[in-house]
């Protein structure tokens, strides 16, 4: 059972330039979310998904856009990267209330120079 | 403004010293407050949920409380392998789905 799986593991980007940031979760899992996570910031929402077609924005969700086509997938697109985006992006998926545990995949780490 | 505080940000225990790691919250409304446990490269992995005061769950050598205002994490006799950030977090009543985390208390234990 793989659970969340989050590609690439390790990104570097030129300013300016896109990319995006892919999460799959084979858990049937409805809800889904985008976190980062900075020295001495703590996890931050950036978006999230309470089943397809259906998204919403977090706590930072500026310079960021998401879609969710299926249950499986939630993936995080970069429009014009920024050095401020730099950091360590976390991907987790949990079932049908929100109140059950979230699961979290390993991270991609994103270095934008 | 919701707010999930942790403390301390880091602590030092050596093999069999017990003690508490601590979060306080200030949310209008609690709907969960979840323990996670997060090693070096890696995702949050789950520990515990508690969802109202007096609550309490256990876990080999952890143990977590809930009161009004703040949850401990009571580890005892921890070994080495509970080294590890310990985050705490609450879902937040103004969503359906918006976690507020702490920014964890780092944990190391020495042999």
């Amino acid at each position: 059972n793989a659970g969340v799986t989050q590609t690439p593991k390790f990104q570097v980007l030129k300013t300016g330039q896109s990319m995006t940031l892919q999460c799959a979760q084979d858990m049937n899992h409805e809800y889904m979310s985008w976190y980062r996570q900075d020295p001495g910031m703590g996890l931050r929402l950036i978006h999230y998904s309470v089943g397809a077609g259906i998204t919403d924005q977090g706590e930072v969700p500026n310079g960021y856009n998401v879609s969710r086509s299926t249950t499986e997938d939630f993936p995080l697109r970069l429009l014009s990267a920024a050095p401020s985006q730099t950091s360590v992006y976390f991907c987790a998926s949990s079932g049908q209330s929100s109140r059950e545990p979230q699961h979290f995949g390993d991270g991609t780490r994103l270095s934008i120079l | 403004e919701d707010q999930v505080t942790q403390s301390p940000e880091a602590l030092r225990l050596q093999e069999g010293e017990s003690s508490s790691l601590n979060c306080s919250y200030t949310v209008s409304g609690l709907r969960g407050l979840f323990w996670y446990r997060q090693d070096p490269g890696k995702g949050p992995e789950f520990l515990f949920t508690l969802y109202s005061a007096g609550e309490e769950k256990e876990k080999e050598r952890l143990k977590a409380t809930l009161t009004k205002k703040e949850s401990f994490l009571h580890i005892t006799a921890p070994k080495p392998e509970d080294s590890a950030t310990y985050l705490c977090a609450v879902l937040s009543p103004a969503g359906t789905y918006k976690y507020i985390f702490g920014t964890g208390t780092r944990l190391k234990v020495l042999a």
